[in-house]
């Protein structure tokens, strides 16, 4: 069964900083998506970016970046120029795409703290 | 467009009782899913949908049972309500045409408390 690991808790950055949130999963497949979601105190997920496994190139969206490498089963979360609004619970998530539609795999997710 | 609507938000249920936690979905997606968070977890699958008429069990189905009947609403079944169900609820569903890289849209979660 595909796993997804987020080994980073918590992590904190300043205002206007950069941050790095990591990612790693174990699968066997070579067609999947990954992605990130984004869950603030209101507690709606919203999706932050995803990734297609056979992009070389790194998916980004705004401030929002991330580091794909496939043969190491990692998937990293950049936030560039950190704001306040950035501080949530961020989750991971993997899907196969060789059985369909499958549901999402998610990590345990990271909570980032956001310093004024 | 409504997108995914969850009711209740919150609710406290006494050990043995039943619920029933409503999912209904506007945007006429075929896959819904029903997921549980508890602290420190992540969100972890109960039951998913493919289709009206087909459900099958995710990692942690015991306690629970679902429906579909039709492509709308996927009502997911307490019975015997025990301490351990105490989580938050997320239904969520998605696209099932091609291409399939988009995630999931989420209700807002329903905050069930055990006592």
């Amino acid at each position: 069964a595909q796993t997804v690991t987020q080994s980073q808790p918590e992590m904190s950055v300043q205002e206007a900083e950069t941050v790095t949130l990591s990612c790693t999963y174990d699968t066997s497949e070579s067609d999947y998506y990954l992605f990130w979601y984004k869950q603030p105190p209101s507690r709606q997920m919203i999706l932050v970016i995803r990734q297609e496994a056979y992009k070389q190139q790194n998916a980004t969206e705004n401030r929002f970046s991330v580091n794909f490498q496939k043969a190491a089963k990692s998937f990293s979360l950049k936030i560039s120029d950190s704001q306040l609004g950035d501080a949530a619970m961020y989750f991971c998530a993997y899907r196969t795409t060789n059985s369909g539609n499958t549901p999402l795999v998610f990590g345990k997710g990271t909570r980032l703290s956001v310093i004024a | 467009n409504a997108g995914v609507t969850q009711t209740p938000k919150f609710r406290i249920l006494k050990i043995g009782q039943s619920m029933t936690l409503q999912c209904t979905q506007d945007m006429n997606h075929n896959y819904m899913y029903w997921y549980r968070q508890d602290p420190g977890m992540g969100l972890k699958l109960i039951y998913y949908s493919v289709g009206a008429g087909i459900t099958d069990k995710g990692e942690v189905p015991n306690g629970y049972n679902v429906s579909r009947s039709t492509t709308e609403d996927f009502p997911l079944r307490l019975e015997l309500a025990a301490p351990s169900q105490t989580s938050v609820y997320f239904c969520a569903s998605s696209y099932s045409g091609t291409p399939s890289n988009y995630g999931y849209t989420f209700g807002s979660g329903t905050r069930l408390t055990v006592v």
